[in-house]
């Protein structure tokens, strides 16, 4: 079983629609990151995050530490948010090597 | 600020060679981290340098070595290459002092075995 497991592995959605994104994991963790992935390979970082909740725009990630789950949610979808969104975390003993989900791939339909 | 930044962008070998991938870290970075991302799947840790240094190291042959030099770059270097390394290799970098700092990714070399 991976340490880091995404849901759903695909998503489709029309432009408009909220999108929740989770990611759970099962160890201790340091930190937790979001990131996002588009096709070419590139990997932008959205949110770095240890606790409770952060919002960058149209996008809001939340982390609960006792349930050893997180949410990307985007609302307001648009068609340039399609991408592999992807959760990685910093596992407390393994010091900053990040151990990465599988990854979502999010298609927005206009 | 140019970020991190991969050379080349994409390779093309045959098996049995060596490839070298090079990796720039975001300015006032200190370490990099090397990961292989195959087709369809999350990126996997293959080693991560500081102080010129390989101070972790994942789950890869010894067919895959890297430096770090004073100026903080790394380069990753893959021997007698195999049709499965074919990959998207991306680098990391962020700064070993203070806590939980932010990486900072590359674009990525992909890289092709035939």
């Amino acid at each position: 079983k991976n340490e880091v497991e995404q849901s759903p592995q695909n998503l489709t959605a029309q432009e408009g629609e909220f999108i929740t994104i989770n990611c759970s994991y099962s160890v201790g963790i340091s930190a937790l990151h979001w990131l996002q992935q588009h096709p070419g390979g590139g990997i932008v970082s959205l949110f770095m995050l240890s606790s409770g909740k952060k919002k960058h725009g149209r996008l809001i990630a939340t982390i609960n530490i006792q349930e050893k789950h997180s949410s990307l949610h985007i609302t307001a979808s648009h068609p340039r948010d399609s991408a592999v969104y992807i959760c990685a975390v910093l596992i407390e003993t393994s010091g900053s090597r990040l151990t990465f989900g599988e990854g979502t791939q999010l298609t927005v339909n206009p | 600020d140019a970020g991190v930044t991969q050379s080349p962008t994409h390779l093309i070998k045959t098996r049995g060679q060596q490839v070298t991938l090079r990796c720039s870290p975001k300015s006032g970075h200190d370490t990099v981290s090397w990961y292989q991302q195959a087709l369809g799947q999350g990126p996997q840790f293959i080693f991560q340098y500081y102080e010129e240094e390989e101070r972790q190291r994942g789950n890869f042959p010894d067919r895959f070595s890297g430096h770090q030099f004073p100026n903080y770059s790394s380069e990753l270097n893959v021997n007698a290459l195999l049709l499965g390394d074919s990959a998207l290799y991306l680098c990391a970098s962020s700064s070993a002092t203070g806590l939980n700092t932010e990486a900072f990714f590359g674009q990525g070399t992909r890289l092709t075995v035939v």
